[in-house]
């Protein structure tokens, strides 16, 4: 089974502060995403990334940065958090073969910054 | 672009009935659509998809859905509703070929299941 584990299932953050968000999958998956998740509003994509190195913004990129070092883990960054990215984030990974393929998801972060 | 509407942000219905929910969906390739489902404080989970061939995909925990073209619609149902099934369901769409599977999410369907 694939597994994506994400560090922390609640974080609590003060504003102003940088935030990291770890996700690691173990499927040798190519792509990877990060999500939020509010109520009401389904899940929006906020980055993805196809390959090492490689990322494309997804629809609500803005205060938010991504890293690919290695092909199993993709950080979500908040440069500078702000109490409106209070939310759920969740990390879901998938291979490259087409868009057949099912994303794989972790349990999600939920982050709340005061 | 593809988007997803799901009919209904919360549906009640009693254990043992039929569950219904909805999923319509804009495509202006053949899609491919997937059902998930998120237990409280968990991650998505998915429950079934489809592709190619058979309109009608069985899942895991008793449910399917069904493909229908014509109506560009892809409701899931199961028969007889159970306790377990209170959850959130979201349908998705895949976001064309290429290498990307992107997926467009519908709002979420939230399930309670009355005893």
């Amino acid at each position: 089974d694939v597994k994506v584990t994400q560090s922390s299932r609640y974080l609590v953050k003060r504003t102003g502060e940088k935030v990291f968000l770890e996700c690691v999958q173990d499927m040798d998956h190519e792509n990877m995403f990060w999500y939020r998740q509010d109520p009401g509003l389904g899940l929006r994509l906020i980055y993805f990334s196809y390959d090492v190195k490689m990322k494309e913004k997804g629809d609500i990129p803005e205060g938010y940065s991504v890293s690919r070092e290695k092909k199993e883990r993709f950080s979500l960054i908040l440069e500078s958090a702000s109490t409106n990215q209070t939310s759920m984030y969740l990390c879901a990974s998938s291979p490259a073969q087409g868009g057949n393929q099912p994303q794989h998801f972790g349990d999600g972060t939920r982050l709340s910054i005061l | 672009a593809q988007s997803v509407t799901q009919l209904g942000s919360h549906v009640s219905v009693s254990e043992g009935a039929l569950v219904l929910l909805r999923c319509n969906y804009s495509s202006s390739v053949p899609p491919y659509l997937f059902w998930y489902v998120q237990y409280p404080n968990q991650g998505l989970q998915l429950l079934l998809k489809y592709t190619t061939g058979a309109t009608l995909v069985k899942g895991i925990n008793g449910f399917e859905a069904e493909f229908k073209k014509s109506e560009t619609s892809f409701h899931l149902t199961k028969p007889s509703a159970h306790m377990s099934d209170a959850a959130e369901y979201f349908c998705a769409v895949s976001e064309g070929g290429g290498a990307t599977n992107k997926l467009i999410f519908g709002t979420g369907t939230l399930l309670a299941v009355q005893p």
